[in-house]
């Protein structure tokens, strides 16, 4: 069975405020590491997919990095705004293959 | 933008009945999935499909449960007798390609088994 955790489960940040989660996941038979952004009653949407250790990805305030190494991510979000309130989910893709095993992802509530 | 659509959005059935969940994967996208999530759980996978075959599937994935693409758009999951513990939120997803690429989910079906 795969272990793919994030903290913190959930998150409060007053607007402005900066704030990075977590994603650990297994550091062994690695392909690739996915980030989604889940709005309720929503589709998740993919914000980043890494394959290289030491990858980093941006998309406007959102950052990622990866260690393949050491089996972690880390979601970067600058300047948080209310709209950027959702769950942000980690997928971990083994071996090149079509299923991704999720974490329990982290909610993050911005408050204006 | 294209999108995954799914209907219906909820579905209530009777323990014992068969459903069937519908996806409009993404036009050009050739690999086509099932995801679920239980209520206060992980989301967990079911299965994939390419070239119209299953190409992985889960433990969850037994007997009661197949896909079929019948015509080239639609992507549908069966469950033929459905128990109490199959009441989850059923995602569709899709991609353009296998490994390390971006998956496309729809907005999900809430199953309820009463």
């Amino acid at each position: 069975i795969l272990n793919v955790e994030q903290s913190p489960q959930s998150l409060h940040v007053q607007e402005g405020d900066s704030t990075n989660f977590t994603c650990s996941f297994p550091s062994s038979n690695f392909y690739a590491l996915h980030w989604y952004r889940w709005e309720t009653a929503k589709s998740p949407e993919a914000l980043f997919v890494m394959t290289l250790n030491g990858d980093e990805k941006k998309k406007g305030r959102i950052s990622a990095t990866l260690n393949t190494k050491e089996g972690y991510s880390y979601l970067y979000i600058k300047g948080s705004q209310p709209e950027d309130s959702a769950t942000y989910l980690c997928a971990f893709e083994r071996d090149a293959g079509n299923m991704l095993t999720f974490g329990g992802g982290t909610r993050l509530m911005v408050k204006p | 933008e294209p999108e995954v659509t799914q209907t219906p959005s909820h579905q209530v059935t009777q323990m014992g009945q068969e459903v069937i969940l519908r996806c409009v994967p993404i036009s050009n996208h050739l690999y086509f999935y099932w995801y679920r999530q239980i209520l206060g759980q992980k989301v967990e996978f079911l299965v994939s499909f390419y070239n119209n075959e299953i190409s992985e599937k889960s433990e969850i994935f037994d007997d009661q449960f197949s896909v079929e693409r019948p015509d080239g758009s639609n992507f549908t999951l069966k469950i033929r007798s459905t128990k109490l513990e199959d009441s989850a939120m059923y995602f569709c997803a899709s991609g353009l390609d296998s490994g390390g690429e971006k998956l496309f989910f729809g907005s999900g079906t809430q199953l309820s088994v009463l």
